[in-house]
């Protein structure tokens, strides 16, 4: 299986931060890379696919970067709604595997 | 309004049964493949199974694989996961999750989740 090794695993910051979280492949999937935010009690949402698109209807302050086994979601300016988990997930050859995710709490 | 909403999830003894489904509705179910994704609690989330529109393909998590089956039944919208052999890492919340289907896979839309509880 595709290992996928996000860092850090956590980090503080405050609204209007610029947050980048990043997510290690263990070895090549191209872009085939997708980003996921999840709040307590809630389930996954979909941010970004494909390693740079934005998914419908997310706001364009999430951007996502990288291809080969190096990648990067970018928070240009925190907002409260923003604090949650992020996980990043490999599309590219089945089984699927997610990173341990990154929590993004209030400093 | 596009839906997914998960059922069947509770508490079973270890080495028992349990199958859990999903109705989908605000789509054309037929043309998606569909997943099950969990999420053990304080933990992060681990793919599962996966299930072409067609049920064509079927893949497995290494973990699941001889104890779980995933089917559908297009004609009732639904989504099944028939969990056998249960064991205490099963106990999980499980997501249903459609995937986008197109260019780059990617799970769009997502259940609220059935808890599932392996327990003696």
């Amino acid at each position: 299986d595709i290992q996928m090794t996000q860092s850090p695993s956590s980090l503080s910051a405050s609204v209007g931060d610029r947050v980048t979280i990043t997510c290690r492949a263990s070895q090549s999937i191209s872009n085939y890379l997708n980003w996921y935010q999840q709040k307590p009690g809630k389930a996954p949402k979909l941010l970004i696919y494909g390693a740079s698109s934005l998914q419908s209807g997310v706001p364009s302050r999430f951007s996502g970067s990288g291809s080969g086994t190096d990648f990067t979601l970018t928070i240009s300016s925190l907002q409260p709604e923003d604090f949650a988990t992020y996980y990043c997930q490999q599309s590219y050859r089945t089984s699927w595997t997610f990173g341990q995710g990154t929590r993004v709490e209030i400093k | 309004e596009v839906q997914l909403v998960e059922s069947g999830g509770g508490l079973v003894k270890p080495g028992g049964s349990l199958r859990l489904s999903c109705a989908a509705s605000g789509f054309t179910f037929s043309s998606y493949s569909m997943n099950w994704v969990r999420q053990a609690p304080g933990k992060g989330l681990e793919w599962v199974s996966c299930i072409s529109g067609s049920s064509s393909y079927i893949y497995y998590a290494d973990s699941v694989k001889g104890r779980f089956t995933i089917s559908r039944d297009n004609a009732k919208n639904s989504l099944y996961l028939q969990m056998n052999s249960l064991r205490a890492e099963d106990t999980a919340m499980y997501y249903c999750a459609r995937d986008r289907t197109r260019a780059y896979d990617a799970f769009d839309i997502w259940g609220q989740g059935t808890v599932v509880t392996v327990s003696s």
